[in-house]
């Protein structure tokens, strides 16, 4: 069964610090994978990623993913109180739009 | 350019009852997923709708259902409510052209969370 896991759960920082938040994925004939940020309801999307090695940017936000590990990690350098949500991982199949997604990390950042 | 909406925003329903959650996807986009997010947990997919038809399924009872209407709006009917219903309903849309899948991106609405009492 495919499988999504982000760690750690919960990341509590204050402004300025740098965080990276992880996510494994067991997906079958595994295409990509997708970040979001939810902050109250609507999750926001962030990155997709399908090749390996290549860093996506947005602004002081970054992933990469590695296909060989069947992982990715999401950085955020400089945090400030706005980046304060819940960041989910999604894995996704070939050929299909449904998404698997991991529990989520809960990021809090403090002034 | 209206992004994906969602309504009603939240609904009170007791045991037993019926519920219809309605999603209207993001301009150009004509496919149409339903996600269920219980408290504290990731997104679990129930459905996907293109074409006015149920693609593809995920591990829900019967009794959720959907329907997709020509303007490619979306509709979930949850019927004999459970209090493990309880939840946020998300639609997420994504475009599809000539049967290709354009992008692997999907954008979601604000949700319609559901309390069953």
């Amino acid at each position: 069964e495919d499988k999504v896991v982000q760690s750690p759960l919960s990341l509590v920082v204050h402004e300025g610090d740098t965080v990276t938040l992880n996510c494994s994925y067991e997906v079958t004939n595994f295409r990509s994978l997708l970040w979001y940020k939810q902050e109250k309801k609507a999750p926001t999307f962030l990155f997709m990623l399908t090749s390996s090695g290549i860093e996506k940017k947005s602004g002081r936000l970054s992933s990469i993913l590695d296909k060989k590990e069947l992982f990715s990690i999401l950085n955020i350098t400089a945090t400030q109180t706005g980046d304060s949500a819940i960041y989910l991982c999604a894995g996704q199949r070939r050929n299909t739009d449904k998404l698997i997604f991991g529990t989520g990390t809960r990021l809090q950042v403090f002034p | 350019d209206a992004g994906v909406t969602q309504s009603p925003t939240h609904l009170i329903k007791t045991r037993g009852q019926q519920v219809t959650l309605r999603c209207s996807p993001k301009s150009g986009h004509d496919t149409v997923s339903w996600y269920q997010q219980a408290l504290g947990q990731g997104p679990q997919f129930i459905f996907q709708y293109y074409e006015e038809e149920e693609r593809q399924r995920g591990n829900f009872p019967d009794r959720f259902s959907g329907h997709q209407f020509p303007n490619y709006s979306s509709e979930l009917n949850v019927n004999a409510l459970l209090l493990g219903d309880s939840a946020l309903y998300l639609c997420a849309s994504s475009p599809w052209y000539r049967g290709l899948k354009f992008t692997d991106t999907q954008y979601f609405g604000p949700g319609t969370r559901l309390t069953v009492l």
